[in-house]
């Protein structure tokens, strides 16, 4: 069965602190993705990655950083959180169908609440 | 940036009704999504549609895309509360799998 997981599911960080949201596909999956969810904005795309060592920039790249030292692991970092990363961040991992579509595969979320 | 608009961004209907949700854009999509996603948790992929003028059906739900590949609609037959729920549509245009979101439909169903 397919499976991303993501290390927090609640998560309450002070301004300033850095952050780290862990994700993990057990999928084999070449890329992988980290969005961020809001009411009235929907899911916007923040870093991806289509290798190991590789990081794209997504729509809202500002204020956050990536890392993807093993294929199965897709970390972002908040490196000094402000109050306006309080979100719902989503993690996905993806393949290419063999009839030519793409299919996201996504972990729970980590709802982060910065104060 | 492409962009895909959802329609309606609401609705609430009565178990037993019909219900279609529509998913338009001015650009081509190699292929297209649709995921339900419930409170906290994360979007599920439903279907995937890659060729122009497909109709895809899973149990009551049946998704079509446009013959021109920029356009997807959901109808869902005799709703159930259980298809309370997100429903996002996402286009892939192709090459990098930088896929697009749609605005979302936000469906409730009564019992």
């Amino acid at each position: 069965d397919v499976k991303v997981t993501q290390s927090s599911r609640y998560l309450v960080k002070r301004t300033g602190e850095k952050v780290f949201l862990e994700c993990v596909q057990d999928m084999d999956h070449e890329n992988m993705f980290w969005y961020r969810q809001d009411p009235g904005l929907g899911l916007r795309l923040i870093y991806f990655s289509y290798d190991v060592k590789m990081k794209e920039k997504g729509d809202i790249p500002e204020g956050y950083s990536v890392s993807r030292e093993k294929k199965e692991r897709f970390s972002l970092i908040l490196e000094s959180a402000s109050t306006n990363q309080t979100s719902m961040y989503l993690c996905a991992s993806s393949f290419s169908t063999l009839a030519g579509g793409y299919e996201q595969y996504f972990g729970p979320g980590t709802r982060l609440t910065v104060t | 940036t492409q962009l895909l608009e959802q329609s309606p961004q609401f609705l609430s209907i009565q178990e037993g009704e019909n219900l279609t949700v529509y998913c338009n854009s001015s650009s081509v999509f190699s292929s297209l999504q649709w995921y339900r996603q419930e409170p906290g948790e994360g979007p599920v992929l439903l279907v995937t549609v890659v060729t122009g003028g497909e109709v895809k059906k899973l149990k009551r739900l049946t998704f079509q895309f446009g013959d021109a590949r920029k356009d997807s609609s959901l109808h869902i037959t005799a709703a159930q509360p259980g298809d309370t729920g997100l429903y996002l549509c996402a286009g892939e245009p192709g090459g990098y799998q930088k896929v697009t979101f749609g605005t979302g439909t936000k469906l409730q169903v009564i019992p």
